[in-house]
Formats: C-alpha cells, sequence, structure tokens
C-alpha cells in the first residue's frame, strides 16, 4: 500500500496569512502515460463530509476560492492556502489515488493564531 | 440538486451485519462511480472500495476483502454497502462519495460525498 504522510499535523495561522501544508507519498504517484498525480486534497469542517478542493494535485475543483492551491509531483506535495479567512478552519486531507486501496494523509487542522 | 443522500445511524451487535444505503439525487447512478470511506470517531479517512453501479463490478480493500460486499439498484439509484462481522473498531462514519470515470474511471477522486451514516458497534 502506498504510504501517505501529512505535516503538520496542526498549524495556527494569522487571518490573511499564507497556510502551508505538506503531503508525501512513499511511492510516486506520477503517471507516466498521461503525465498526471493522482493526488487529491480535500476540506472537512466540524460535523461534515470531506469537501473536494484540488484533483490532479493542481487542478481546483469548480468553486473553490483561487487561495487555494495545489503544487508538487512524484512524491512531494503542497497545498498552500495563500489568505487564510475564518472560514478555511478546518482538517486538511491528501489522497492518492494512484493504485487501490486509495490512501489518505494523517489531516492537518488549521486553526487561527 | 445534486446529492447522495444516505441512510439514518444504525447500532448493531458484535458479530452482526449492517448494510448502509446511498440514494444518487439529481443525477443518474450509473453515471459516476460510488466509493466508500469510513472514519472512526476522531480520526481520519479510510477508503473501503469502490462499486461500477454501472457494471456491478467491485474492487474493495484487501482489509476488509471477504467482509464488505458493495452492491447497487439501479431501478432506484441506491448503493449498498455491506458489512459483516462487526467489532468496536468498525465503529465509524461511514460515507459514499462518487467519481467520474469519464475523467479517470474507477482510480479516481471523489467530488461528491453523502452526509455520512454513522454506525456504532456495541454489545
Amino acid at each position: 500500500d502506498i504510504v501517505v504522510t501529512q505535516s503538520p499535523d496542526s498549524l495556527a495561522v494569522s487571518l490573511g496569512e499564507r497556510a502551508t501544508i505538506n503531503c508525501k507519498s512513499s511511492q510516486s504517484v506520477l503517471y507516466n502515460s498521461n503525465n498526471k498525480n493522482y493526488l487529491a486534497w480535500y476540506q472537512q469542517k466540524p460535523g461534515q463530509p470531506p469537501k473536494l478542493l484540488i484533483y490532479w494535485a493542481s487542478t481546483r475543483e469548480s468553486g473553490v476560492p483561487d487561495r487555494f492551491s495545489g503544487s508538487g509531483s512524484g512524491t512531494d506535495f503542497t497545498l498552500t492556502i495563500s489568505r487564510l479567512q475564518a472560514e478555511d478552519v478546518a482538517v486538511y486531507y491528501c489522497q492518492q489515488y494512484y493504485s487501490t486501496p486509495f490512501t489518505f494523509g494523517g489531516g492537518t487542522k488549521v486553526g487561527i493564531k | 440538486q445534486v446529492q447522495l443522500v444516505q441512510s439514518g445511524a444504525e447500532v448493531k451487535k458484535p458479530g452482526a451485519s449492517v448494510k448502509v444505503s446511498c440514494k444518487a439525487s439529481g443525477y443518474s447512478l450509473v453515471a459516476y462511480y460510488i466509493h466508500w470511506v469510513r472514519q472512526a470517531p476522531g480520526q481520519g479517512l479510510e477508503w473501503m472500495g469502490w462499486i461500477n453501479p454501472n457494471s456491478g463490478i467491485t474492487t474493495y480493500a484487501q482489509k476488509f476483502q471477504g467482509r464488505v460486499t458493495m452492491t447497487r439498484d439501479t431501478s432506484i439509484d441506491t448503493a449498498y454497502m455491506e458489512l459483516s462481522r462487526l467489532a468496536s473498531d468498525d465503529t465509524a462514519m461511514y460515507y459514499c462519495a462518487r467519481s467520474d470515470p469519464a475523467d479517470c474511471g474507477g482510480d479516481c477522486y471523489e467530488d461528491l460525498w453523502g452526509q455520512g451514516t454513522l454506525v456504532t458497534v456495541s454489545s
């Protein structure tokens, strides 16, 4: 199974400042035949199901604010919230869908400093 | 409104089975794969498997092989996940979620999630 590791476990950022979350997979999730990274990011607020933010490592889902961006390739990925808003307080998960079982990182809890 | 609507909370005894439903609303069930993901209280997300509602073909995580069965009834746009031989560590919120086969087949991200069904296993 591909192990997905997120860091940090939690972080607190001032409103309007940048938040950066890292995600590392134990093997590459880049599929050479189509040059796509099989990596997604989700946001989960308390009492709610996860919500898709980013897929193919850097494609923003429709309706997601452009302050959310994804980057990286191969085994190392980053989710950046450029200007943190109060409504961004949540737990963020990365997921690899390169091979089954699809696996998630342990989550990063983002709060306000 | 496009959504996935899941059945209500369940309380089961150890050794029993549970069957959770997931109804597609606002779109045809057969147009998208359905995945099942669970989340133990205060914990992270765990992918269980998917079903192609069009063909009925399934893929399960090895961890759940022999204990999970994913089915569908296309006449009522509903998918099901049945988990047998329940134990206390199966206590979790169970989510269904869909993925678009046109984008990446079954090996895909989930773009729409149900509200979740809490399954509690307790003697």
